[in-house]
């Protein structure tokens, strides 16, 4: 069974500018969390998608926001691009949510100059 | 307000001991814990769980051990190996889907 995709694995973007990250999840899952790991705040959760809808949301700018396809395949945007949004992106995949485990997949790593 | 805190960022082990990875909380409401291994650029790696109705789960060379009243979790690893060097990360939720990480313990195994 193929793990957890994202696309792409690295990222280099300016200030100001936007920026669209996927994620396949693993076939049959179909809830999708979000995490962003940076060295000051370690890994903080983002938001999580279950059948194309938000579940939950954690404390993050609107300039965050994300989607669900009806395949469960999942993209995040961050608009208006801040120095310290440069992290590392992690996407993880869950059957149904819950305490079902959550496996990552490795995660896109962004630069904002 | 670190919910979950890792308090020793670092941990250096001999080859073929127990290494044990501790892991506070303050929210007690958390109900589920699990544990999970990072490498360089590898997004994290599920190891093991445990529910606040167990105290101890095992699976291999693993086990965990849950201490509510303390509000402390630890991983045990016996024996060793070179291969376990890595961050290791506690996290845990309410029974949804939003983890609550700690900051991650880097563990050297030392050969």
């Amino acid at each position: 069974k193929a793990g957890v995709t994202q696309t792409p694995r690295y990222l280099i973007k300016t200030r100001g500018q936007q920026v669209t990250l996927s994620c396949s999840p693993i076939s049959g899952h179909r809830s999708v969390s979000w995490y962003q790991q940076t060295p000051g705040q370690g890994l903080q959760f983002l938001f999580e998608y279950f059948s194309e809808t938000q579940r939950n949301k954690g404390n993050f700018p609107g300039r965050f926001s994300g989607r669900q396809f009806s395949n469960s395949r999942s993209e995040m945007n961050v608009s208006t691009l801040e120095l310290g949004d440069s992290a590392l992106y992690l996407c993880a995949s869950h059957y149904q949510g819950g305490t079902d485990t959550q496996y990552f997949g490795p995660g896109t790593r962004l630069t904002v100059l | 307000d670190q919910q979950v805190k890792q308090n020793s960022p670092s941990l250096s082990v001999q080859e073929g001991r127990i290494s044990i990875l501790n892991c506070d909380y303050t929210n007690s409401m958390f109900d589920y814990f699990l544990w999970y291994k990072k490498y360089p650029a590898e997004g994290p790696t599920f190891l093991i769980s445990i529910s606040s109705i167990k105290d101890k789960n095992e699976d291999g060379r693993f086990t965990v051990f849950l201490n509510k009243s303390a509000k402390h979790l630890s991983l045990h690893i016996v024996p060793s190996q070179p291969g376990d060097s890595a961050v290791y990360f506690c996290a845990a939720n309410f029974g949804n889907e939003k983890l609550t990480f700690g900051t991650g313990t880097r563990l050297t195994i030392i050969p």
